[in-house]
């Protein structure tokens, strides 16, 4: 159980392109989502806390007009990297909660992108 | 808000020894401790967590030590194999009232076989 998938795996786009990314939970329903970027050997560095059906807190530096979150329902989040940039090449992990009150967070399989 | 720290960033230990990677927390109210394992490329797995009313956890041969008064945490990996090598990452959360992790900066294990 607690199955994360994330779509796609990779992603090399145009720069000035949008990038969508999508979370989803499989087996379980998701109130909250987390967006994580990792750069190479680094840590995960959290971008936002995606809720269902409300908006995404961002976390400080994070650009919200840049990097869209939308949490529809309780099984699907969406990342859309708008009007993307080389710097915005990195590796994107998202990870959710099983459910209320639950602490552990599953990640999914990390979607790289690559901006040309 | 809270601040994790990790150490060693980098760690070799050769095939069937011990190895043990530490972390300290700076805020009180933390007090759910997990510990995920990431291979090159991968997600990363969660392998072991402890709660603050624990002081230990042991799962074959992962345990995971907490000293609440000290603010610390440590895995402990005993007769490691190379396929424990990877990255690991500690984390710190406030649990049921916050959901957010901190994680630390990581620690890559190598085993040498």
């Amino acid at each position: 159980g607690a199955v994360v998938s994330q779509h796609p795996s990779r992603v090399i786009c145009k720069s000035g392109t949008s990038v969508k990314i999508e979370c989803r939970s499989l087996d379980f329903q998701a109130t909250t989502m987390f967006w994580y970027r990792q750069f190479p050997k680094k840590s995960l560095m959290l971008m936002a806390t995606s809720n269902e059906g409300s908006k995404a807190t961002y976390e400080q530096g994070v650009e919200k007009d840049k990097f869209l979150i939308n949490h529809a329902s309780l099984t699907l989040s969406t990342l859309t990297v708008t009007s993307a940039h080389p710097e915005d090449s990195s590796f994107y992990i998202c990870s959710a909660r099983t459910g209320q009150g639950a602490d552990t967070q599953y990640f999914g399989p990390g979607t790289r992108l690559t901006v040309l | 808000g809270e601040n994790v720290e990790q150490h060693p960033s980098t760690l070799s230990v050769q095939e069937g020894d011990s190895a043990v990677i530490k972390c300290t927390y700076s805020d009180s109210a933390s007090n759910y401790f997990p510990w995920y394992k990431q291979e090159l490329g991968k997600r990363p797995q969660l392998i072991i967590d402890i709660r603050s009313n624990v002081g230990e956890k042991k799962d074959q041969r992962i345990a995971v030590t907490l000293n609440k008064t000290a603010k610390h945490f440590s895995l402990h990996i005993t007769e490691t194999q190379p396929e424990d090598s990877a990255v690991y990452f500690c984390a710190a959360s406030m649990g049921y009232t916050g959901n957010q992790f901190y994680f630390g900066t990581g620690t890559s294990l190598t085993v040498i076989p």
